[in-house]
């Protein structure tokens, strides 16, 4: 059964960076892309954009400011996301999610969900 | 910008029904554009309820059900229980990119 654990909360200083991870378990972790996706708290969800885990390209949302980037390590089934210049509007949970389906052609739904990860920045 | 708009709240009896729409300032919306519905509950992460306008997981109730209405996409939900009470947030595809709805918060009472 797929799973995805994401790693625990993080506290950060504005302008700083973060990596959060995301580890893959219990199905083959280059026949799914990685969705990214965040919730401020109190708001809903919001799309980052998605990783290809056989090429490793990413494709970032429209809007994006550039400070996001996703990565992999495909020898431990793990995606990452790097957030730099952190803003206070950057906190919030951020999910990553197993694209199931043709995610280059927007026919994928994201199941499983990672259970969150926290990231907090204080000014 | 893009904007995918969705009922703030909508409250529904027990064993009543209702239907929440997700609409897009491009446009009418259409199967190209993939509508996904998914269901949050408090403290949870989200899960994929419909996808591809129509299509149903093996843990989707019969008594929910995804279409196209009036250049919308539609999530209906046909007798509903207290358990169905929930945030709903459609996702839609655009070239490449997707965006999320603002989310219905539906209330069971």
């Amino acid at each position: 059964q797929a799973h995805l654990v994401q790693s625990e909360s993080e506290l950060r200083e504005s302008g700083a960076s973060v990596k959060i991870s995301c580890k893959a378990s219990g199905y083959s972790f280059s026949s799914n892309g990685i969705n990214w996706v965040r919730q401020a708290p109190g708001h809903g969800l919001e799309w980052l954009g998605w990783i290809n885990t056989i090429t490793g390209n990413p494709t970032y949302a429209q809007g994006s400011t550039g400070r996001f980037v996703f990565s992999l390590d495909t020898s431990v089934s793990a995606a990452y996301l790097e957030i730099n210049g952190l803003q206070a509007e950057d906190s919030a949970i951020y999910y990553c999610a197993r694209g199931v389906g043709f995610c280059s052609d927007g026919n994928c739904y994201l199941d499983p969900w990672g259970q969150g990860s926290l990231v907090t920045v204080s000014s | 910008q893009t904007v995918v708009t969705q009922e703030p709240s909508l409250t529904v009896s027990p064993g009543g029904t209702v239907t929440l729409t997700c609409a897009s300032s491009t446009g009418a919306v259409t199967s190209g554009y993939h509508p996904h519905w998914y269901q949050q509950k408090p403290g949870q992460a989200p899960r994929s309820f419909i996808y591809d306008t129509v299509r149903k997981h093996s843990w989707t109730p019969d008594r929910l059900s995804g279409s196209l209405h009036g250049g919308k996409a539609a999530l209906t939900l046909s007798g509903a229980l207290p358990e169905d009470e929930a945030d709903y947030y459609c996702l839609l595809y655009y070239n490449g990119s997707r965006i999320f709805g603002g989310g219905t918060k539906l209330t069971v009472l």
